[in-house]
């Protein structure tokens, strides 16, 4: 099982969009509708954003919002709050009860 | 409200075993799959393991399996992470997290952890 691939950092100023992506392949993320995204702020465990590539938990604003295309997952942040500074984590389901994770994504809030 | 605890953690050394427990209320548990997943602290998540709704479906990261064994008592509402042969690589927090469904692996609520400290 080897760990969806994200970018260290991504940044972007009050009010902007800024997209984090996440690969994996075709045994996980281009294989089933099951890509999620969490965010976790320091000292926190990580909350469930975007389900089931595009879906979004009661509750989580629509400035979230997600998408796939081919074996490349991404998460997109409209509209950017200082609260939005956290890290951001994709996760795939594998098979069975299988999962993976991406590296994780540092989102800075300029 | 979901809740989910987790107890158990503590400073072990290599080679020792350790038992984790998490108590789930404000759901029906016998109804979801759960997990097991670690973040070593300033680093990453990592799933360790996942258990469908009636135990059917048993899995394990390659870095656990054979080491490490998954179980749950939905009569008690708890999930259970027996960990053998400890390594000082499975030092890290470890959370319980609930599946969004009976089998797979969307993680929708989590614990606070409960750290796993492996050391001589």
């Amino acid at each position: 099982q080897s760990a969806l691939t994200q970018p260290p950092s991504a940044s972007g100023s009050p009010g902007q969009s800024v997209t984090i992506s996440c690969t994996g392949t075709s045994s996980d993320v281009g294989g089933y509708n099951y890509v999620s995204w969490y965010q976790q702020h320091p000292g926190k465990a990580p909350k469930l954003i975007i389900y089931e590539v595009s879906k979004r938990p009661s509750g989580v604003p629509d400035r979230f919002s997600g998408s796939r295309s081919g074996n490349t997952a991404s998460l997109t942040v409209s509209g950017l709050q200082a609260e939005d500074e956290a890290d951001y984590y994709c996760s795939s389901y594998a098979g069975s009860n299988k999962g993976v994770f991406g590296g994780g994504t540092k989102l800075t809030v300029l | 409200e979901v809740q989910l605890v987790e107890s158990g953690g503590g400073l072990v050394q290599p080679g020792r075993s350790l038992r984790l427990s998490c108590a789930a209320s404000g759901f029906t548990f016998d109804d979801y799959a759960m997990h097991w997943v670690r973040q070593v602290p300033g680093k990453g998540l990592e799933w360790v393991s996942g258990i469908s709704w009636n135990s059917g479906r048993i899995d394990y990261a390659d870095s656990v399996k054979g080491r490490f064994t998954v179980s749950r008592d939905n009569a008690k509402n708890s999930l259970y992470l027996q960990m053998n042969s400890l390594r000082v690589e499975d030092t890290a927090l470890y959370y319980c997290a609930k599946d969004l469904k009976y089998s797979g692996s969307t993680f929708e609520y989590w614990g606070q952890g409960t750290l796993v400290t492996v050391s001589s």
